[in-house]
């Protein structure tokens, strides 16, 4: 079955420094998306990054990449320089073909916490 | 251009009541799905449509139920609802017919509190 882990509950890291969100997922399909969210109380979940399995190249949005190593089946997440705003919750998602139907759907992992501080 | 947009933001209902939840998604995406958002059980998918047609439900009882407008708009109901309801209901949109390739946005979710 397919399957999101991310091991990290918590993470902490000063300001302007980089940090790495770990993400491994399990999955025997050959076509999948990768995707991150971030979350900050307020709730809504905010698109990040994506990284389809085909793709050669690592993605990278601004300060964010995905750390994408297919052998490995790990997709981290890496911010660059911290800034307070990215204290929030951060979560992996693979996107999948259901058998049978065709259509595709979104498992999500349990998420990592992560704090900035001044 | 405007993102998902979710109504209402927050609500309160009793048990036993019944609750609508609206989402409008991008522009020009067909795809909308539900998930709902718990500290126990994380984020569970509960069903997608796809032009105007549920194409995908998760492992929720009857009392979840959704459609989907001919112009894309997106509109989910419990019923008789529990205790057990209270969470943070989030839609998201997405381009195409298969998530696999296209970015999917969600909403800032709407926030149901049953008491």
């Amino acid at each position: 079955a397919q399957k999101i882990t991310q091991t990290q509950p918590g993470m902490f890291v000063q300001e302007k420094e980089a940090v790495t969100l770990d993400c491994t997922y399990d999955t025997s399909d050959p076509s999948y998306g990768l995707f991150w969210y971030k979350q900050p109380s307020s709730g809504e979940m905010i698109f990040l990054i994506y990284q389809g399995s085909y793709d050669q190249q690592n993605a990278t949005e601004g300060r964010y990449s995905l750390n994408f190593q297919k052998a490995r089946k790990s997709a981290n997440l890496v911010i660059s320089a911290s800034q307070l705003g990215d204290s929030a919750m951060y979560f992996c998602a693979m996107s999948y073909t259901l058998s049978g139907s065709g259509y595709s759907t979104l498992t999500f992992g349990k998420g990592t916490m992560l704090l900035v501080s001044p | 251009k405007a993102g998902v947009t979710q109504t209402p933001r927050y609500l309160i209902k009793t048990r036993g009541q019944q609750v609508t939840l609206s989402c409008s998604p991008i522009s020009g995406h067909r795809s909308v799905s539900w998930y709902q958002q718990t500290p126990g059980q994380g984020l569970q998918f509960l069903f997608e449509y796809f032009s105007e047609t549920q194409r995908n439900k998760g492992n929720f009882p009857g009392r979840f139920s959704g459609r989907q407008f001919s112009n894309s708009r997106s509109e989910m109901n419990v019923s008789t609802l529990e205790l057990g309801d209270s969470a943070l209901y989030l839609c998201a949109s997405s381009l195409g017919q298969n998530s696999i390739g296209n970015t999917i946005y969600f909403g800032e979710g709407s926030w149901l509190t049953v008491v």
